[in-house]
């Protein structure tokens, strides 16, 4: 049981470029979740999916595009990479029936130069 | 909307008592999380407060006061490895889930 699997777990990227970060959960979870969490700024919501096919925004959704075709992945995409976007990326997974405990992936370091 | 306040840094000793504030403003009220952080790592669920009172689990114990918008998160026994962020949480609106900026606990001996 793996739990919440983020890859990459280190990303550099070009100003311009694009790239997608993938969640994997294999808890049959139906809630997903994207952060970003920058140095004195806490865990900010990207966007989040209620369930398979489903998505929405966050706190802090521009810049970013997500798509939860299948139930255990979560996608979030960078369509140009900008260096605002540098950060640390966090996937968490929560079941619906315990929508308590949100499980954490264990982050991914992106820089953009 | 809301507003998530808690002290940005805080040092205890090892083997002290510490109380780790955090005030809140929000629109319904939906229960509150604590969750700790190590550097460099992913956060990690503690607790979850959505009646007044406290809350205890081992060390630590957590209080919520909903009349007031304030918790608290209180760390017994402190130890070396209790060195972490300790991240204040609500639900809020649209918004499953709002962090404050998070409290970075230094324990020293």
């Amino acid at each position: 049981n793996a739990g919440v699997t983020q890859t990459p777990k280190f990303r550099v990227l070009k100003t311009g470029q694009s790239m997608t970060l993938l969640c994997a959960q294999d808890m049959n979870h139906e809630y997903m979740y994207w952060y970003r969490q920058d140095p004195g700024m806490g865990l900010r919501l990207i966007h989040y999916s209620v369930g398979e096919g489903t998505t929405a925004k966050g706190e802090v959704p521009d810049g970013y595009n997500v798509s939860r075709l299948k139930k255990q992945n979560f996608l979030l995409g960078l369509e140009s990479a900008a260096p605002s976007q540098t950060s640390v990326y966090f996937c968490a997974s929560i079941d619906s029936r315990d929508a308590v405990t949100q499980h954490f992936g264990d982050g991914t370091r992106l820089s953009i130069l | 909307g809301q507003n998530i306040d808690q002290p940005t840094e805080m040092t205890a000793t090892e083997g002290a008592i510490v109380q780790i504030n955090c005030t809140y403003q929000t629109s319904g009220f939906n229960g509150l999380f604590w969750y700790q952080q190590h550097a460099g790592e992913a956060p990690t669920f503690l607790s979850y407060n959505v009646l007044d009172g406290l809350e205890e689990k081992g060390r630590f114990s957590s209080f919520l006061s909903r009349s007031k918008g304030y918790s608290y998160l209180l760390l017994k026994e402190l130890q070396m490895k209790d060195s972490a962020s300790y991240l204040c949480a609500v639900p809020s609106g649209n918004t499953p889930l709002v962090f404050g900026k998070g409290t970075r606990l230094s324990v020293i001996a």
